[in-house]
């Protein structure tokens, strides 16, 4: 079936360094692809998405590009900051689900430090 | 737009109480559905409904129920709550045709003593 592995946590950085959030799917055909964002006691916000291979979903300076020939869909930002501090979900939907359900990796925890 | 919106962002019941999840949404969405979120477990689909009059179950629907009788409300009831129902409540909404992404609520935090 349909799964997404996201690298486990937690990851802690300083301010300004550079992050990568490792995404990799399995499913058939091509699925769309995102990744959301839960800030501590709220609900996940959509952060940016990828439709089709090679597209590249950008947004707040976050960037993930859909690699079909690798499976993946990498989170990665230049210069991180303290307010960046939340979980990261990778997600995948397929337009052929007949529940439109979103599979979800089970979460990456980021903590930035000042 | 208030995008999609839910009540009581917290609750307390317990065991064998029941109780209605509210969750509205403003954007003319099809598609809704209810995830619930537990450490360990990430999110799981529990029922959705691709328009109204129209629900489906999800990967763990048992213990709850859910109608949609206008394309804004979708209503989340537990019929008698269990601690195992003990959770996070969120409801999504999406538009139809891709790129397919869901738009979350704030979600509900329960706890069932």
């Amino acid at each position: 079936g349909d799964s997404v592995t996201q690298m486990e946590g937690p990851v802690t950085l300083s301010e300004e360094a550079f992050l990568t959030i490792n995404c990799t799917y399995t499913a058939t055909g091509y699925p769309s692809l995102f990744w959301y964002v839960q800030y501590p006691g709220e609900g996940l916000q959509l952060l940016l998405k990828a439709t089709k291979a090679d597209d590249k979903g950008s947004n707040k300076g976050f960037e993930a590009t859909y690699r079909k020939e690798t499976t993946s869909f990498h989170l990665e930002k230049g210069s991180v900051q303290v307010s960046d501090s939340a979980v990261y979900f990778c997600a995948l939907t397929r337009r052929s689900s007949n529940t439109g359900k979103l599979i979800f990796g089970q979460g990456t925890t980021l903590q930035v430090k000042p | 737009n208030a995008g999609v919106t839910q009540t009581p962002k917290f609750q307390v019941l317990k065991t064998g109480q029941s109780m209605t999840l509210q969750c509205a949404q403003d954007m003319n969405h099809e598609y809704m559905s209810w995830y619930r979120q537990d450490p360990g477990m990430g999110l799981r689909l529990i029922h959705y409904s691709v328009g109204a009059g129209i629900t489906d179950q999800g990967e763990v629907p048992n213990g709850y129920n859910v109608s949609r009788s206008t394309t804004e409300d979708f209503p989340l009831r537990l019929l008698s709550a269990a601690p195992s129902q003990t959770s996070v409540y969120f409801c999504a909404s999406r538009m139809d045709g891709p790129p397919y992404e869901q738009y979350f609520g704030p979600g509900t935090r329960l706890t069932v003593t």
